[in-house]
């Protein structure tokens, strides 16, 4: 299997919270990322989370570390259309992330 | 600071051709990374340089992939010749050697071969 896995299709109403799931394999893995990449554009570091915190907040994003299940999770409060792209989770245990496939969020009205 | 900075942002050709890809990464960064992304494979690592050495280049599929990187400001991956099957996103990406949460990729080259 993959070193990294999310599923690839998530869709939301606006204004409904989105959750996007990530399971990784490796159990040293030190620092956790997610990374938008909206249309036409490259990979954008959204935030991360080191291996020793268990949720890390900013504003709207919420990250959630099972450490012990190897599971990541992002949730997007009040998700907006703007919110609208692919979504990927990383683990990195030195400066190279490895990432996953990518779950492309669509947010309809 | 302008960014990772590719070049150009889109590229068609005629299969066979040479195709070359440039990509300038930020001032400062000594490691550069270069990723191809298709709907099939995903985003897959291709080759990555630190200090312009060529560290790990595993991940290009074939002898008619080559990169280089001739000063800490340039870095160019050429196809020679291009199948369709190269039709993809390539991307650039740089960070400093050991920071772990600078990772900035480029907005990348959409190459189509025809």
């Amino acid at each position: 299997g993959e070193d990294v896995e999310q599923s690839l299709f998530l869709s939301v109403r606006e204004g409904d919270s989105s959750v996007i799931n990530c399971t990784y394999t490796d159990s040293s893995s030190t620092y956790l990322y997610w990374y938008k990449q909206e249309p036409g554009a490259g990979l954008q570091l959204l935030t991360y989370i080191f291996s020793n915190m268990d949720m890390k907040q900013d504003q709207r994003l919420t990250v959630l570390l099972n450490k012990k299940d190897k599971h990541l999770s992002l949730r997007i409060a009040d998700t907006q259309t703007g919110d609208s792209a692919i979504y990927f989770c990383a683990e990195g245990r030195s400066y190279i992330p490895t990432f996953g496939r990518g779950t492309s969020l669509i947010v309809h009205p | 600071d302008a960014g990772v900075i590719q070049s150009p942002r889109h590229e068609v050709t005629e299969m066979g051709q040479e195709v070359t890809l440039r990509c300038k990464p930020i001032s400062g960064h000594n490691s550069l990374f270069w990723y191809r992304q298709t709907m099939m494979r995903g985003l897959e690592l291709l080759i990555y340089f630190n200090n312009n050495v060529p560290i790990d280049d595993s991940g290009m599929p074939e002898d008619r992939f080559s990169a280089k990187m001739p000063n800490a400001s340039f870095s160019t991956l050429k196809i020679q010749p291009s199948e369709p099957r190269d039709s993809a996103v390539y991307f650039c990406a740089s960070i400093r050697t050991g920071s772990h949460y600078g990772y900035t990729f480029g907005s990348g080259t959409r190459l189509t071969v025809v």
